[in-house]
């Protein structure tokens, strides 16, 4: 079956630790997004992609590092300059521009939930 | 800036109510308006909207948007236990892949 897959779902991390979060998708979607949640305030976009080798930051991408060395794989480093990463963190894909209908569609993994002891 | 603002934030209702959830959109070149659930993690997908006054329907679930007053609702009728979740909505400007999302209004239904 086609998807995203995060892993892992529960991460704790100490005070200073960089950690990173996996996320795979195998729908052949040009188009890859990582978006941080808290309560209450929605989804905020940290980082996307639009094809390899290529990103952009989003609205809150301090403290955060992202790569996209494949087309199926865009992981996400939270850094010890990331002052609150608490969070829940869900990676998206769409299919990118084009003529299809449904080509604009966010398709998400079911996240991973991050937290600072 | 680009926003979208959704209301209410929350929403408390009993079984077999109907619902309209707002949203409103400041978004430049705006191209195409979504509509999620989230239960408990992955939002799932309910409506894409791209043209004003059309009407797209799922079951009970309904949506229109208004492109000159920069808004969309979502309908629910007759609302079951299982629609309690949040429901997002998210903005897309033409020529770019980045969405903006609202806050979400979180919608609980009683028995």
């Amino acid at each position: 079956d086609g998807g995203i897959t995060q892993s892992p779902k529960y991460l704790f991390r100490k005070e200073g630790q960089n950690v990173t979060l996996s996320c795979e998708q195998n729908l052949n979607h040009d188009a890859m997004y990582w978006y941080r949640q808290d309560p209450g305030q929605g989804l905020r976009l940290i980082y996307y992609s639009q094809i390899v080798n290529d990103f952009q930051k989003g609205d809150i991408a301090e403290g955060y590092s992202v790569s996209r060395e494949k087309k199926e794989s865009f992981p996400l480093t939270v850094t010890s300059a990331q002052k609150n990463p608490t969070a829940f963190y869900l990676c998206a894909s769409s299919i990118g521009q084009g003529l299809l209908s449904g080509a604009n569609v966010l398709t998400f993994g079911a996240g991973s939930r991050l937290t600072v002891l | 800036e680009d926003k979208v603002v959704q209301s209410p934030l929350s929403l408390v209702v009993h079984e077999g109510d109907t619902v309209t959830l707002n949203c409103s959109y400041e978004v430049t070149n705006f191209r195409s308006l979504l509509w999620y659930k989230q239960e408990k993690k992955a939002p799932t997908f309910l409506f894409m909207l791209t043209s004003s006054g059309i009407e797209k329907k799922s079951g009970r679930l309904s949506s229109i948007l208004d492109k000159k007053e920069l808004f969309s609702i979502l309908n629910i009728t007759a609302t079951q236990t299982g629609d309690s979740a949040v429901y997002l909505c998210a903005g897309r400007a033409s020529g770019t892949y980045k969405y903006i999302f609202g806050t979400g209004t979180r919608l609980k239904v009683l028995a």
